[in-house]
């Protein structure tokens, strides 16, 4: 089975600041995919960025990037130039080659003006 | 708007009251998914249908009944719920394969009175 542990329940940030989130995992596959979300205050959750396990090369969206360790099975979210807009709640969560989701129990970022 | 529309947005049931929650893509995806959210568990997965056989019950009670006639539709039949079962039900649908997220609904706030 898989596990997804996000440690950090509640953070904040200046706007313009850098913030980093979180993420490790347990799993015994080897292929595997790895995914933010974001649920904004009363708005739909969305897609922020994914990582395939079998890619070295850490992922990166604009101001979103994603720390990939594989071998310590760290998957942290680093947001860069905080905006008012990043506030939400941030789920990490993991996908088996089969589609199988496991999701962590999410850390609400507050960015602060 | 991610494409998962859900209805209604807000309900509120007496515990004797039978309702059902509806779910709604047109991502052409096969899989979807009924999410409960609350405070105690912040995302916690409940049922799975890929092409609209049911591929995963986590221990749901009865009292939750869901039914997927066709790989567009999904709905969650309530009935003598318990003021517990208050919480954000969120559905998702996805392609059903490791690489590709979850797009969700913005979910149905369902308060047991």
């Amino acid at each position: 089975a898989q596990t997804v542990t996000q440690s950090q329940p509640e953070m904040s940030v200046q706007e313009a600041e850098t913030v980093t989130l979180s993420c490790t995992y347990d799993t015994s596959e080897n292929n595997y995919y790895l995914f933010w979300y974001k649920q904004p205050p009363s708005r739909q959750m969305i897609l922020v960025i994914r990582q395939e396990a079998y890619k070295q090369q850490n992922a990166t969206e604009n101001r979103f990037s994603v720390n990939f360790q594989k071998a310590a099975k760290s998957f942290s979210l680093k947001i860069s130039d905080s905006q008012l807009g990043d506030t939400a709640m941030y789920f990490c969560a993991f996908s088996t080659n089969a589609g199988k989701s496991t999701f962590g129990d999410g850390t609400t970022l507050t960015v602060k003006p | 708007e991610t494409g998962v529309t859900q209805t209604p947005r807000h309900l509120v049931m007496g515990m004797t009251n039978k309702k059902s929650l509806k779910c709604e893509q047109h991502l052409g995806h096969n899989a979807m998914y009924w999410y409960k959210q609350s405070a105690k568990k912040p995302l916690e997965l409940m049922f799975v249908y890929n092409f609209k056989e049911q591929t995963e019950n986590n221990s749901v009670p009865s009292r939750f009944s869901p039914e997927c006639p066709n790989s567009s539709h999904l709905f969650l039949h309530l009935h003598t719920l318990q003021p517990e079962d208050s919480a954000l039900y969120l559905c998702a649908s996805s392609q059903g394969r490791g690489n590709t997220e979850a797009f969700f609904g913005q979910g149905t706030r369902l308060t047991v009175v």
